[in-house]
């Protein structure tokens, strides 16, 4: 089992600029999470989806779009980077909510 | 809306000592609480997941205690070794949903 696997690993962007963020997970797990980590900020919950074919806003939802395309797979859109979405992005999955959540490695995203 | 803190925010300590980090939670009306370990640049890994009808949990060197009406949990790390520095961290789900909170965590040094 590769466990949550996310792409790319890095990424740097210019101010405007949209791209996709992919992550897939091989538990057949329920339910998966985006998360950004900031310094200082601890891991803020951006969006998750409890099934497929949900998704809800988490904390910090403004700035981007996800899509629950199938059980495996979970993305997270910025449509229009800004600075401040500079940031450690994770992807995380478990068999439901309150249970152990299983971490992919993250995406380092700098917007320029 | 619930707050998770982990004091200190770093700590080192000699290598073999015995050690205890720390996370405290506003609202004691939690699923279960979860500690979590991250190595510099690296995803997080679940250590413990100790359910709210539980006082302690323990994986080899590691023991987590839990006590909700305090609104506490402490992971206790025996014999420290250099292995063991990284970041820390505490995370409980909001009751009745899908969300963790993650507190800021604790960054362990073990010094050979």
């Amino acid at each position: 089992n590769a466990g949550v696997t996310q792409t790319p690993k890095f990424q740097v962007l210019k101010t405007g600029q949209s791209m996709t963020l992919q992550c897939a997970q091989d538990m057949n797990h329920n339910s998966m999470y985006w998360y950004r980590q900031d310094p200082g900020m601890g891991l803020r919950l951006i969006y998750y989806s409890a099934s497929e074919g949900t998704t809800d806003k988490g904390e910090v939802p403004n700035g981007y779009n996800v899509s629950r395309l199938n059980k495996r797979e979970f993305s997270l859109r910025l449509e229009s980077a800004a600075p401040s979405q500079t940031s450690v992005y994770f992807c995380a999955s478990s068999s439901r909510g309150p249970d152990t959540q299983y971490f992919g490695p993250g995406t380092r995203l700098t917007v320029l | 809306k619930q707050e998770v803190t982990q004091i200190p925010a770093a700590l080192s300590v000699p290598e073999g000592e015995n050690l205890v980090l720390n996370c405290s939670f506003t609202d004691s009306a939690i699923y279960n609480l979860q500690w979590f370990r991250q190595d510099p640049g690296k995803g997080l890994t679940s250590l413990l997941l100790i359910q709210s009808s539980q006082r302690e949990q323990t994986s080899g060197r590691l023991n987590a205690s839990l006590d909700k009406s305090s609104g506490r949990s402490t992971l206790y790390i025996a014999a420290s070794q250099p292995g063991d520095s990284a970041t820390y961290l505490c995370a409980v789900p909001n009751f009745g949903n899908e969300k963790l909170t993650f507190g800021t965590g604790t960054r362990l040094t073990i010094i050979p």
